[in-house]
């Protein structure tokens, strides 16, 4: 079966600027999440979508990032305005409903805000 | 809250010897247990996990990690590590209900030849 995929791969931006990243999850796959994993730290969860709905968004920084996932396939993560500390490597994961399940990652997208 | 302690933040072992890199976590509930490993510019790739049943579970590429509820342990572990096992492992947990993954901070395994 295909992979999560990702898009782009990288990306530099300057601070203040906006930036969005891309998730096709495995197809089938009801739940995606976004992570954050910032250089030498674990992946810390931003976002967890059911289907279409979204499930936890505790961690979001809401004031500045978005996620949206229409018709509950893809997905997009919105950063606007970036600051310095957004720079990290954006995961999206994906996995079948039940706890049972594990999560298959994309390659992420590496940001980093100048 | 849940949460996983990966003490070692590198574990330097020779190509041919056993290899161990530790994971304690918290949790409500029973714990849903997991081992991630990732290699440089890539994602997460899925390890095993500990579900119920059998505290030694077998997993990928000759791994293999042992659940102590006792001690709330999920060790990976490896008879005869090999030099492309080197790479950074991540423990990760979930307990009861919808809860998501957390993750440890990661451990670095550089297995020399």
């Amino acid at each position: 079966e295909a992979g999560v995929a990702q898009s782009p791969r990288y990306k530099i931006i300057e601070k203040r600027q906006s930036v969005a990243f891309w998730c096709n999850p495995i197809s089938g796959h009801a739940t995606l999440y976004w992570y954050q994993q910032i250089l030498g730290q674990g992946p810390k969860l931003l976002i967890q979508f059911q289907n279409n709905g979204v499930v936890d968004d505790s961690q979001l920084p809401k004031d500045r990032f978005s996620a949206e996932r229409l018709k509950g396939v893809d997905s997009t993560l919105k950063i606007q305005p970036a600051k310095l500390e957004d720079s990290a490597v954006y995961l999206c994961a994906s996995s079948p409903l039940g706890r049972n399940y594990g999560y298959t990652f994309g390659s992420g997208t590496r940001l980093t805000v100048v | 809250a849940q949460s996983v302690a990966q003490p070692e933040d590198q574990v330097n072992v020779a190509e041919g010897n056993p290899l161990t890199v530790k994971c304690t976590y918290s949790v409500s509930g029973n714990p849903y247990l997991f081992w991630y490993v990732q290699y440089p510019n890539r994602g997460l790739q899925f390890l095993l996990k500990y579900i119920t049943g059998n505290n030694l579970v077998k997993g990928s590429y000759g791994f293999e990690a042992e659940f102590n509820k006792s001690q709330t342990s999920f060790h990976l572990k490896k008879p005869s590590a090999l030099v492309s096992d080197s790479a950074l492992y991540f423990c990760a947990v979930r307990g009861g209900g919808y809860s998501t993954l957390t993750f440890g901070k990661g451990t670095m395994l550089l297995v020399s030849p």
